[in-house]
């Protein structure tokens, strides 16, 4: 059974930092695109980042290039995000998902809730 | 600003057929053949439905189905079930935002 579960999610301030994770399982991890897609109150889906399977490449949305990072560590089965400088527009549900080929996202986890408010 | 534009609402009742749109440009939806469907239902993660315009991963029914002409791609839901209600949204491989901004189907 495929799984992918987040976690790192939370209240934090504006200009804090917080580090999402999330674990996968049930397919070969080290051999899929992952992609983070977020989702605030209320909107549709936003595409936030991906990275490929050696983590060799990397790409960002344009309004979180220079604040979040996308990582993964394949040994462990694992995505990251980590998020600095948060602003209240990146409040959201961050969702972990596996590309399973240009954009199309086949599996996704239950989300984690990110609050960025004083 | 998602560059998928989709209808914010369709509705029909028990046993109608909807379709919802999906229209993008000839750099994303006109090209390639990258489109997908996501079904959300409130408080849950998204599911993929449709892949590749018109592909169906194992386990979503038949009723579900994709298409695509030009720009614009589109998801028919045949036969409608109360359980059909749902969040839906387009995706599309080189797209500006990958997503549409989801169409709510209300079943009546």
């Amino acid at each position: 059974e495929v799984q992918l579960v987040e976690s790192g999610g939370g209240l934090v301030q504006p200009g804090g930092s917080l580090r999402l994770s999330c674990v996968a399982s049930g397919f070969t991890f080290s051999n899929s695109w992952m992609t983070w897609v977020r989702q605030a109150p209320g909107k549709g889906l936003e595409w936030v980042a991906n990275i490929k399977e050696d983590g060799s490449v990397k790409n960002y949305l344009d309004s979180v290039e220079v604040r979040f990072t996308i990582s993964r560590d394949n040994a462990k089965n694992s995505l990251y995000l980590q998020m600095n400088s948060l602003r209240a527009e990146d409040s959201a549900v961050y969702y972990c998902t596996r590309d399973r080929v240009c954009n199309t996202f086949d599996y996704w986890g239950q989300g984690t809730l990110v609050t960025v408010s004083s | 600003q998602s560059a998928l534009t989709q209808p914010r609402s369709v509705s029909g009742s028990p046993g109608q057929s909807v379709t919802i749109s999906c229209t993008g440009t000839s750099s994303d939806v006109g090209y390639y053949n990258y489109v997908s469907w996501y079904q959300q239902h409130p408080g849950k993660a998204p599911k993929l439905i449709i892949y590749d315009v018109s592909e169906r991963p194992s386990g979503v029914p038949d009723r579900f189905s994709g298409s695509k002409s030009g720009n614009t791609a589109s998801l028919t839901v045949s036969g409608l079930q109360a359980e059909d209600e749902a969040d839906y949204y387009c995706c599309s491989y080189a797209a500006r935002g990958a997503f549409g901004g989801g169409t709510k189907l209300t079943v009546l």
